[in-house]
């Protein structure tokens, strides 16, 4: 089981920004994939998780309207992205899988940088 | 409200053992957690998914050094035969009534 994030991304204020997570090994479809924050200094955040079988989406509080979670089964990738992004959206960003169940995140992507700066 | 506490920090000689407390809220007692090591320099790395009963699976490549325990509210990670590569934050994580959840982490230095 192996999940490769895209690569790091330096943006703007205000841009727009998607992210991408490609799962391997596994079947895609039947696993929960989660996506998780660490800013700068700070500890762990989960933001949202989605079942890629039928795009069933879950999403914190926190983050619910500030992001958007989807995936394409079609080709095995999860996507986070930003319709706006602003500087405290800087951070490390890790997806991971959460089982059949949507339980413990069990695997772990290698994470994506993001910067965001005037 | 679903919510894990940890101590900010802990710390034990090379060789040593330590162990590191979850803490689940009131009213999720029976909750299931995982464990998670996170080095600055790293992606995180799952250790082991822990029950309310103190079983515990690891995740694949966890040494037996890593162990789970619980006790009521609180779960527990033993490290035991500490070595440096050990010292990283470490993070528990819970689930349940559509919220997924980490505890604040551990920095656990080795000495």
């Amino acid at each position: 089981v192996l999940l490769v994030q895209s690569g790091a991304e330096v943006k703007k204020p205000g841009e727009s920004l998607k992210i991408s997570c490609k799962g391997s090994g596994y079947n895609f479809p039947d696993y929960w994939i989660g996506w998780v924050r660490q800013m700068p200094g700070k500890g762990l955040e989960w933001m949202g998780l989605i079942y890629p079988g039928d795009s069933d989406t879950r999403y914190s509080p926190s983050f619910q309207g500030q992001v958007t979670i989807s995936a394409d089964k079609s080709i095995d990738t999860a996507y986070l992205q930003w319709s706006s992004l602003k500087a405290s959206d800087t951070g490390k960003y890790y997806c991971a899988t959460a089982g059949i169940g949507g339980d413990a995140f069990d695997m772990w992507g290698q994470g994506t940088m993001v910067t965001v700066t005037p | 409200q679903l919510v894990l506490t940890q101590s900010p920090s802990a710390s034990a000689s090379l060789g040593a053992s330590v162990r590191l407390a979850c803490t689940l809220s009131s009213g999720h007692s029976t909750y299931a957690i995982a464990w998670h090591q996170l080095h600055s320099d790293k992606g995180p790395r799952y250790l082991m998914k822990l029950n309310s009963d103190g079983s515990h699976t690891r995740g694949d490549g966890i040494p037996d050094r890593f162990s789970g325990s619980s006790s009521g509210a609180e779960r527990y990670l033993t490290i035991s035969g500490l070595q440096s590569e050990d010292e990283a934050e470490y993070y528990c994580q819970t689930w349940g009534t559509g919220l997924w959840v980490f505890g604040g982490g551990t920095k656990l230095t080795v000495l």
